[in-house]
């Protein structure tokens, strides 16, 4: 079972937005809409921050926001804050015999 | 609040079994699966398996059949996991984490985190 492909690192500047994308098969990521976001913290457990593809927790801010086309999912971080930096996560509901499959992670730097 | 404690840090020789605990508080212990997750310093999240504490029945990924063994016991509201003839790419911080979603609706994502448990597996 293959992990979800999702870029290396991405950066962007104080304020501005950037986006993550998480690219999987019909039998993950475009086969449910089951996809979740994590955000993690160096020496920190994952934080759930999207869930169902586009749903925020109660707590997390409305500057994180989610959506899927096809077999990609995005996670959108607007109004980039220096609290940001960290590891991020997309996880989906698969098919296969292991019902989860994680993506490769992102590196967030805020410039 | 919900709080989700693991035991501390273990360290194994090859070929042993460790059994890591999970204690849960601020919810209703048996309205929610709990699944446990791995995690190698600096690489990805890895799915090991989930325990349904109503049910008590436990589903495992592939990978660790035969090797995991979950286990909950309800008057204290704890969850274990066992991992038998560890290797030392066993060597990674394991996690429990709350599946959201009250049973039987479960939605498939982990609300809650374990503030994980490095087991060290060397010789």
């Amino acid at each position: 079972q293959s992990a979800l492909t999702q870029p290396a690192s991405v950066s962007g500047s104080p304020g501005q937005s950037i986006t993550i994308s998480c690219t999987g098969t019909s039998s993950d990521v475009g086969g449910y809409n089951y996809v979740s976001w994590y955000q993690e913290h160096p020496g920190k457990a994952p934080k759930l921050i999207i869930y169902d593809v586009s749903n925020r927790p109660s707590g997390v801010s409305n500057r994180f926001s989610g959506s899927k086309s096809g077999n990609t999912a995005s996670l959108t971080i607007s109004g980039l804050q220096a609290e940001d930096e960290a590891d991020y996560y997309c996880t989906s509901y698969t098919s296969t015999t292991t019902p989860y499959v994680f993506g490769t992670g992102t590196k967030v730097t805020v410039l | 609040q919900v709080q989700l404690v693991q035991s501390g840090a273990e360290v194994k020789k090859p070929g042993a079994s460790v059994k890591v605990s999970c204690k849960a508080s601020g919810y209703t212990f048996t309205n929610y699966n709990m699944h446990w997750l791995r995690q190698a310093p600096g690489q990805g999240l890895e799915w090991v398996g989930v325990m349904n504490p109503s049910r008590n029945s436990a589903r495992y990924a592939p990978k660790f059949q035969g090797r995991v063994t979950m286990t909950r016991d309800t008057s204290t509201s704890t969850v274990y996991m066992e991992l038998s003839s560890l290797r030392p790419d066993d060597t990674t911080i394991y996690y429990c984490a709350r599946e959201s979603g009250v049973l039987p609706k479960p939605l498939k994502s982990f609300d809650y985190w374990g503030q994980g448990t490095l087991v060290t597996v060397s010789s």
